[in-house]
């Protein structure tokens, strides 16, 4: 059972638009998500990250939206660029066990901006 | 520097070959992972080692071997391996790999194909 998901495999938006990348998680227990950028052939890159104490981070482009009650997350990247054109995974951590720092991965959605 | 380097960055080998896959990281973090991540499956943890013990094995096949001399660097040993062990891995570290909140930042990977 997938305990991270990202429901699109796929976003197109136009350069200057918002792109909204969406997450839902299942495990009540994460208190700690990232999102990471990759590009082929290349490693997850870090972007940004939100405690669960907090329901807004913002870097820059990139603002990272956390809704506990819903169980969702968001990634808002404005405006976008045609160099955002990457996967983007949405992972988590916490929990309990000794197993708090483990990330669990969504499977990523692949964002096209178009000049 | 940059952070965490991977070779090589491209492997082909045959099932009765043994090779090494190597992973440095230049951050002075104490943590380091192994990750496979397959065509349209999420990320999956092999291996995690803090102050160079193994604190997690993810049920992974023994034809794999990690190794970590020293906090900096970590081997992953790859002896009689199938088709199916064909991936992307990658290889991470974060600061401390016991608790929330900690960041993983990700090398390029390498990419295995075997034949």
């Amino acid at each position: 059972d997938q305990q991270v998901k990202q429901n699109s495999p796929s976003l197109s938006v136009q350069e200057g638009r918002i792109s909204i990348l969406n997450c839902d998680y299942t495990n009540s227990m994460f208190d700690y998500f990232l999102w990471y950028k990759k590009y082929p052939a290349e490693g997850p890159t870090f972007l940004i990250s939100i405690s669960s104490i907090k329901d807004k981070n913002e870097d820059g482009r990139f603002t990272v939206f956390l809704n506990k009650s819903a169980k969702h997350l968001s990634l808002h990247i404005v405006p976008s660029q045609p160099g955002d054109s990457a996967v983007y995974f949405c992972a988590a951590s916490g929990g309990s066990g000794g197993s708090n720092y483990k990330l669990t991965f969504g499977k990523g959605t692949l964002l096209t901006v178009n000049p | 520097e940059t952070g965490v380097t991977q070779t090589p960055r491209h492997l082909v080998m045959g099932m009765t070959n043994k090779k090494s896959l190597k992973c440095e990281q230049h951050l002075g973090h104490n943590a380091m992972y192994w990750y496979k991540q397959s065509a349209k499956k999420p990320l999956e943890l092999m291996f995690v080692y803090n102050f160079k013990e193994q604190t997690e094995n993810n049920s992974v096949p023994s034809r794999f071997s990690p190794e970590c001399p020293n906090s900096s660097h970590l081997f992953l040993h790859l002896h009689t391996l199938q088709p199916e062990d064909s991936a992307l891995y990658l290889c991470a570290s974060s600061q401390e790999g016991a608790s929330g909140g900690d960041t993983q930042y990700f090398g390029p990977g390498t990419r295995l194909t075997v034949l």
